[in-house]
């Protein structure tokens, strides 16, 4: 069965660089999260995406924007990065948003700032 | 202090034998909690997911169990395999869907031969 696809799968960039990062839903889910998740840390919520619009913001720097286009992929993109940045980032993705929907996590992209 | 503390911290078993994790969580209200398997460096997979009415849920040889008045869930896994080696999160939903998952630390589970 398909799973969530983000990609890359890792990524080094250098202080004040952009970064941006990419994720494939499940087919025909039209929720997408975002997670980071900091070396020895659980992992925060970010933003999510419901239908095309904004459903949810949390942590998310203003350094960071995302969307999520009309095929329901989403782009976290990342800007003025920072070594702080350097983590792992979860996408996932559900049918709908009720509560007890299950979502399903991608593989995630490593982020290193160095 | 943690809203979601999971126990162990870390365990080891041989391979074959059973083992039960731990999750007491404080959040309140809570919609349902869910136990992943998340092995290293990968995204968290979904084992369970339990509502506040349910008592218990099994997939394969994972067995979760929910007790809403102490505030207490398990996950038994039963009959242990190598590629059980992995870490074990708790995750508790507030009202609110997805953006309100409070993650427990995770119990990491080796299983050795």
């Amino acid at each position: 069965a398909a799973g969530v696809i983000q990609s890359p799968r890792h990524l080094i960039k250098e202080k004040r660089e952009t970064a941006t990062l990419k994720c494939y839903p499940i087919p025909r889910h039209d929720t997408v999260y975002w997670y980071q998740q900091g070396p020895g840390q659980d992992p925060q919520f970010l933003i999510s995406f419901y239908e095309k619009m904004q459903s949810d913001k949390g942590s998310i720097p203003d350094r960071f924007s995302a969307q999520q286009f009309s095929d329901y992929h989403s782009e976290l993109n990342m800007s003025s990065l920072e070594l702080g940045d350097s983590a792992l980032y979860f996408c996932a993705s559900s049918l709908g948003q009720a509560p007890n929907t299950e979502a399903f996590f991608g593989q995630g992209t490593r982020l290193t700032v160095v | 202090k943690n809203q979601v503390e999971q126990s162990p911290q870390s365990l080891i078993i041989l391979e074959g034998k059973n083992c039960t994790l731990q999750c007491n969580y404080t959040v309140s209200p809570f919609s349902n909690l869910r136990w992943y398997k998340q092995d290293t460096g990968r995204g968290p997979v979904s084992l369970t997911i339990m509502t506040f009415s349910e008592n218990t849920k099994s997939n394969g040889r994972y067995t979760a169990t929910l007790d809403a008045d102490t505030k207490q869930s398990s996950l038994h896994i039963t009959a242990s395999q190598l590629s059980d080696s992995a870490s074990y999160i708790c995750v508790v939903s507030a009202p609110g869907g997805y953006n309100k998952l409070i993650f427990g630390a995770g119990t990491r589970l080796a299983v050795h031969p």
